[in-house]
């Protein structure tokens, strides 16, 4: 199992321009999340999605779009990044009656 | 709302002596408590967690009390080495069936071993 896995793993963007990240896992896990991740502050929940189809705001859910089109993948788009958007995002998941969560490695972005 | 407070880092520990991590949380109901721990350049991995009070988590040497009348979970080990360098998160889970089960972070609390 490759648990859950993030690409790219780093990303530098220009004002204003876009991407995708991409965050996939193979352990048929309901649920999935994106976290940002910023110096003194933890991680902080953007995005969630508890099933194919569904997703749902976090706690800084502003500048963001996600989709959950396929159960095993979760996408995070930024459609016009600002410079308050460079941080390390991380993906997470976990099964339906489970709490712990499992992270993949990260994707440090990087917005000039 | 539910939160979670570490105690401020960056502490530097010289190998073997003894680690505190405090950590308090503010919720309603009965979240489950975790420790994260992310080594340098990976993500979080979890390290130990409790699901109610005077459960006591236990993982590699570190262990962790959930204590509900102080409302803390302090984070120990007995002597530290210096693999143990990482940050150190503690999270609280307000798990709510078909709600997705979210985590709370503290600031995380960044640990260095000196040998």
């Amino acid at each position: 199992n490759a648990g859950v896995t993030q690409t790219p793993k780093f990303r530098v963007l220009k004002t204003g321009q876009s991407m995708t990240l991409l965050c996939a896992q193979d352990m048929n896990h309901e649920y999935m999340y994106w976290y940002r991740q910023d110096p003194g502050m933890g991680l902080r929940l953007i995005h969630y999605s508890v099933g194919e189809g569904t997703t749902a705001k976090g706690e800084v859910p502003d500048g963001y779009n996600v989709s959950r089109l396929k159960k095993q993948n979760f996408l995070l788009g930024l459609e016009s990044a600002a410079p308050s958007q460079t941080s390390v995002y991380f993906c997470a998941s976990t099964s339906l009656t489970a709490d712990t969560q499992y992270f993949g490695p990260g994707t440090r972005l990087t917005v000039l | 709302g539910n939160s979670v407070t570490q105690m401020e880092g960056p502490v530097t520990l010289s190998e073997e002596a003894f680690l505190t991590i405090n950590c308090t949380y503010t919720a309603t109901g009965y979240p489950s408590l975790f420790w994260y721990v992310q080594y340098p350049g990976e993500g979080l991995q979890l390290l130990l967690k409790a699901t109610k009070a005077d459960d006591k988590g236990s993982n590699k040497g570190f262990e962790a009390t959930y204590r509900k009348e102080t409302t803390s979970f302090h984070l120990e080990k007995g002597s530290v080495q210096v693999s143990d360098s990482a940050v150190y998160f503690c999270a609280l889970s307000d798990l709510i069936y078909n709600q997705g089960g979210k985590l709370i972070f503290g600031q995380g609390t960044e640990l260095s071993v000196k040998p």
